[in-house]
């Protein structure tokens, strides 16, 4: 079936180290894809968005890859930090206004 | 610019009970989206609304499940006579023009029920 998903669950990143959170999508025809952080008893906050016509798209500190061939979507973020501790997700739009999320993956962020 | 807001923050209710939690777009506003998130898992779409009108309830449960966003005032989600699995985390979004712009978040509504 169609689903938005999270390679692995739990991420644990050495402080100052680069992060990568990876992300499978089965629907080729979403068009717009978007990551979001969300720390404890708060809503998600927007990070970063990518279309499908892109392949890369770069922020303060975070860079969205897209792989269009293999349905990939990945998040890295440099010199991670402790306020990066939180889960992530990546959400997917396929041609309209509904946004499809994956489980989420858990970042702990080592002193 | 204030962000979405939604109240109450928590809400405890008895099985049978009704829940009805708030929502404040953004300024500029004017579409509004639901989302739930159970335990463990990520944001399930229920529904959207512009200003008096719902466009799409697709992801709402068709018993006890009703939102409105009037003309003036806050978008409501409404359940009625609310069960144990209705409890969750409930979010709304918003966004500023056409339903494909990004949508900000607000904090949520965790709604326990007893």
């Amino acid at each position: 079936g169609e689903s938005v998903g999270l390679h692995l669950p739990t991420l644990s990143v050495q402080e100052g180290d680069n992060s990568i959170i990876n992300c499978a999508y089965s629907n080729s025809a979403s068009d717009y894809f978007i990551w979001y952080k969300q720390e404890s008893g708060k809503g998600p906050q927007f990070i970063i968005d990518i279309r499908s016509n892109m392949d890369k798209r770069q922020g303060q500190r975070v860079t969205v890859l897209l792989n269009k061939t293999v349905k990939h979507l990945s998040l890295q973020i440099a010199a991670t930090q402790p306020g990066d501790s939180a889960v992530y997700f990546c959400a997917e739009r396929r041609n309209d206004y509904k946004l499809s999320f994956g489980a989420g993956t858990t970042v702990t962020v080592r002193a | 610019n204030a962000g979405v807001m939604q109240n109450p923050r928590h809400l405890v209710r008895r099985r049978g009970q009704e829940a009805r939690l708030r929502c404040s777009p953004m300024k500029g506003h004017s579409h509004v989206y639901w989302y739930r998130q159970l335990p463990e898992e990520g944001l399930k779409f229920m529904v959207y609304l512009q200003k008096e009108n719902i466009i799409d309830e697709s992801g709402m449960p068709k018993e006890r499940f009703s939102a409105e966003f009037p003309k003036e005032g806050p978008s409501i989600l409404r359940i009625q006579q609310v069960v144990r699995g209705d409890s969750a985390a409930y979010f709304c979004a918003s966004s500023p023009r056409q339903g494909t712009d990004t949508q900000y978040f607000g904090p949520g509504t965790r709604l326990t029920v007893l």
